[in-house]
């Protein structure tokens, strides 16, 4: 079993609605990043986070450390959010990231 | 634009040969990693590099090495290569192993 769930799997929008994508982890964690990658590969780090909610732009994440959990969610979604989002996990500084499998979103005009 | 450059951006290689991946961190970072996203395992981190020194390894194979030079740019060595190598491999960099990590554009290996 994975460490990190990521749920769904693959997601089709309406431009305009409110999308949600979680992560759920088994281990305890110091800081969990989610990570967006682009149709043509390239990956951006959105946030990371180890409490409590950050917000850019129209994403928001938020977690919750007891019950092992995170959101990521898109305002206002449109076409150019389509993407793969991914989690991460970290649980100390040294230790190296592991990655759910992916939630690939598409948002359609 | 991550600030983090990575060469070449295609290879396509024979089985059983040996190629070189470069990345250059973003200015000032001093950790450097290099991770393998293949189409049935997704992302798999592979080793790191704090200020020229190994800090973490993940699941690397033994036929694959690094390292980070002086310069903190770093290289991933890979040889007697199969087609399971096949695969994006990314670099990214951070200031220190807490701070955010900063993907380069990755390499598409393809191993024919």
């Amino acid at each position: 079993k994975n460490e990190v769930e990521q749920s769904p799997q693959n997601l089709t929008a309406q431009e305009g609605e409110f999308i949600t994508i979680n992560c759920s982890y088994s281990v305890g964690i110091s800081a969990l990043h989610w990570l967006q990658q682009h149709p043509g590969g390239g990956i951006v780090s959105l946030f990371m986070l180890s409490s409590g909610k950050k917000k850019h732009g129209r994403l928001i994440a938020t977690i919750n450390i007891q019950e092992k959990h995170s959101s990521l969610h898109i305002t206002a979604s449109h076409p150019r959010d389509s993407a793969v989002y991914i989690c991460a996990v970290t649980n100390s500084g040294n230790t190296p990231l592991v990655f759910g499998k992916g939630t690939r979103l598409s948002v359609i005009a | 634009d991550s600030g983090v450059t990575q060469t070449p951006k295609h290879l396509i290689t024979a089985t059983g040969q040996r190629v070189t991946l470069r990345c250059s961190p973003r200015s000032g970072d001093l950790s450097v990693y290099w991770y393998q996203q293949s189409l049935d395992q997704g992302l798999q981190f592979l080793i790191q590099y704090y200020n020229g020194e190994e800090r973490a390894k993940g699941n690397i194979l033994e036929r694959f090495s690094a390292q980070q030079f002086p310069d903190l740019h770093s290289e991933l060595n890979l040889s007697s290569l199969e087609l399971g190598d096949s695969a994006l491999y990314f670099c990214a960099s951070s200031l220190t192993s807490v701070e955010t990590q900063y993907f380069g554009p990755g390499t598409r290996l393809l191993v024919l």
